[in-house]
């Protein structure tokens, strides 16, 4: 089945330093892939969606200037958390779409992000 | 805008008993899909089941079985048999004409099988 691998499953990192996480589709073409951010026991809240080639979409309230997001192939998507504070530790997930029925929404592992 | 509601936070149920889980939504599209996705203690997002609104059929897999009532916009999920492995958070998430359309998300159901 559609695999999509996302790295790394944990990073701790300074503040004010960046840290990109990358998400690949492994055997299919990412059309589109969505980031999303989890807080504990709480649902998958999404940051923005990303087509290969295209500027991404950010949704509202979401800084686009501190998490850049680019989809520059088919087959990887990264989000970099910039300048990166205390309060942006989370959970990231990024979620791949080839825009068929045939593989559905494929979920990368996550990354749990520490900014100490 | 589409809304997707799990009203039940939290549940818990006897190994090999059977539990179901609530869902319902709001939307105004009448083409669209709905999926029940499980999120284990790893937080690696599986796929349940999904159910496509035009078949009436209810969907099911294995032990996993919907409820799905299209008028009612009701989407409950059904897990047999229930296992120690079923403890997870469920999410139910909704997507109008599949593809490249962002799934919206219930707030999910915390689901624990007691030995």
């Amino acid at each position: 089945g559609a695999v999509v691998s996302q790295h790394p499953s944990w990073v701790i990192c300074k503040s004010g330093t960046s840290v990109k996480i990358e998400c690949r589709s492994l055997d299919f073409q990412a059309t589109t892939m969505f980031w999303y951010r989890q807080f504990p026991k709480q649902s998958l809240m999404l940051m923005a969606t990303s087509n290969e080639g295209s500027k991404a979409t950010y949704e509202q309230g979401v800084e686009k200037d501190k998490f850049l997001i680019n989809h520059a192939s088919l087959t990887l998507s990264t989000l970099t958390v910039t300048s990166a504070h205390p309060e942006d530790s989370s959970f990231y997930i990024c979620s791949a779409s080839t825009g068929s029925s045939a593989y559905g929404y494929t979920f990368g592992s996550g990354t749990r992000l520490t900014v100490v | 805008a589409q809304t997707v509601t799990q009203s039940q936070p939290e549940m818990s149920v006897q190994e090999a008993e059977t539990v179901t889980l609530s869902c319902t939504y709001d939307t105004s599209e009448n083409n669209y899909y709905l999926f029940w996705y499980k999120q284990p203690p790893s937080r690696q997002m599986i796929l349940v089941i999904r159910q496509e609104a035009y078949k009436q059929q209810n969907a099911t897999e294995n032990r996993f079985s919907v409820n799905f009532q299209k008028a009612a916009k009701s989407f409950s999920l059904k897990i047999s048999d229930s296992q120690l492995g079923d403890t997870a958070m469920y999410f139910c998430a909704f997507v109008p004409n599949f593809g490249n359309e962002k799934l919206t998300f219930g707030t999910g159901t915390r689901l624990t099988i007691i030995p």
